[in-house]
C-alpha cells in the first residue's frame, strides 16, 4: 500500500546537537514536503523538493536543511538544534495536481 | 489577510446529526483538499475537490470555484468523527510542486 513513513516517531535532542528526520514515500510522487505544526501557527512549510537532487526553501527555512537523495527519500536536517525547534514535523508527498499525502509525524523535543 | 477561512471554528453535535463545514478562500486554487486530524494524530486526506461535488462514504464535498468556497457535509455523525477538519488550497510552485495553504480548522465534537 502506498504510504508516507517517517522516522523516528519521537526524538529528544539536546541544544546544539544535530538532528536528522527521515521520510520515505512509496507513492512514486515527484514532490515531497516538510512542515512543522505548532499551536497557534498551524502548519508551516519548511522545505520542499520537486525531484531527486532538488531542494527548495519554503516559508520558514532558517535553521533547517533538506536533502533529497532519491525519489523515495527526503530528509530534514537540523545542524544545531534549538529549543524553538521543538515541534511536530510532518512529511508529505504529492503529485502534479497539488494533492498531498502526509506521514504520521515526528514529535521532536529539544532540551 | 487570511487566504483560507473556515467556519465554524468549533461544532458540537449529538451522534447521528449532520455536520456542515465551510471553507472560503481568497486565491485562485488549482486544488482544494479536505483533511481530518485526530488529537495528536496526522493529517488524513478525506477528499480532493477543486470543483463540483464529490462523495466518499458519509462525506460530501461541494466546491464552487468561481465563488471561492467549498463545503464538507458529514452525514449521520459518529463519535469517531470527532477531531479537527482542515481545508487547504494548493498554489503551484516551480517544477510542478504545490504549496498548501491551510485554514485554521473546524474542531468537531460528536457526543453519544
Amino acid at each position: 500500500e502506498a504510504a508516507v513513513t517517517q522516522s523516528p516517531r519521537n526524538k529528544v535532542a539536546v541544544t546544539g546537537g544535530k538532528v536528522t528526520l527521515s521520510c520515505n514515500q512509496t507513492n512514486n510522487h515527484n514532490n515531497m514536503y516538510w512542515y512543522r505544526q505548532d499551536t497557534g501557527h498551524g502548519l508551516r512549510l519548511i522545505h520542499y523538493s520537486y525531484g531527486a537532487g532538488s531542494t527548495e526553501k519554503g516559508d520558514i527555512p532558517d535553521g533547517y536543511k533538506a536533502s533529497r537523495p532519491s525519489q523515495e527519500n527526503f530528509s530534514l536536517i537540523l545542524e544545531l538544534a534549538t529549543p524553538s525547534q521543538t515541534s511536530v514535523y510532518f512529511c508529505a508527498s504529492g503529485g502534479g495536481c497539488g494533492e498531498q499525502y502526509f506521514g504520521p509525524g515526528t514529535r521532536l523535543t529539544v532540551l | 489577510g487570511q487566504q483560507v477561512q473556515q467556519s465554524p471554528s468549533s461544532l458540537v453535535l449529538q451522534e447521528g446529526e449532520n455536520a456542515e463545514l465551510q471553507c472560503n478562500f481568497s486565491s485562485t486554487a488549482t486544488q482544494l483538499q479536505w483533511f481530518y486530524q485526530s488529537p495528536g494524530g496526522s493529517l488524513v486526506s478525506l477528499l480532493s475537490n477543486p470543483s463540483g461535488t464529490k462523495h466518499t462514504g458519509r462525506l460530501t464535498s461541494t466546491t464552487v470555484t468561481k465563488e471561492r468556497r467549498s463545503s464538507l457535509h458529514i452525514s449521520s455523525s459518529q463519535t469517531t468523527d470527532s477531531g479537527t477538519y482542515l481545508c487547504a488550497i494548493a498554489l503551484m510552485n516551480q517544477g510542478g510542486s504545490a504549496k498548501l495553504i491551510f485554514g485554521e480548522g473546524t474542531k468537531l465534537t460528536v457526543s453519544s
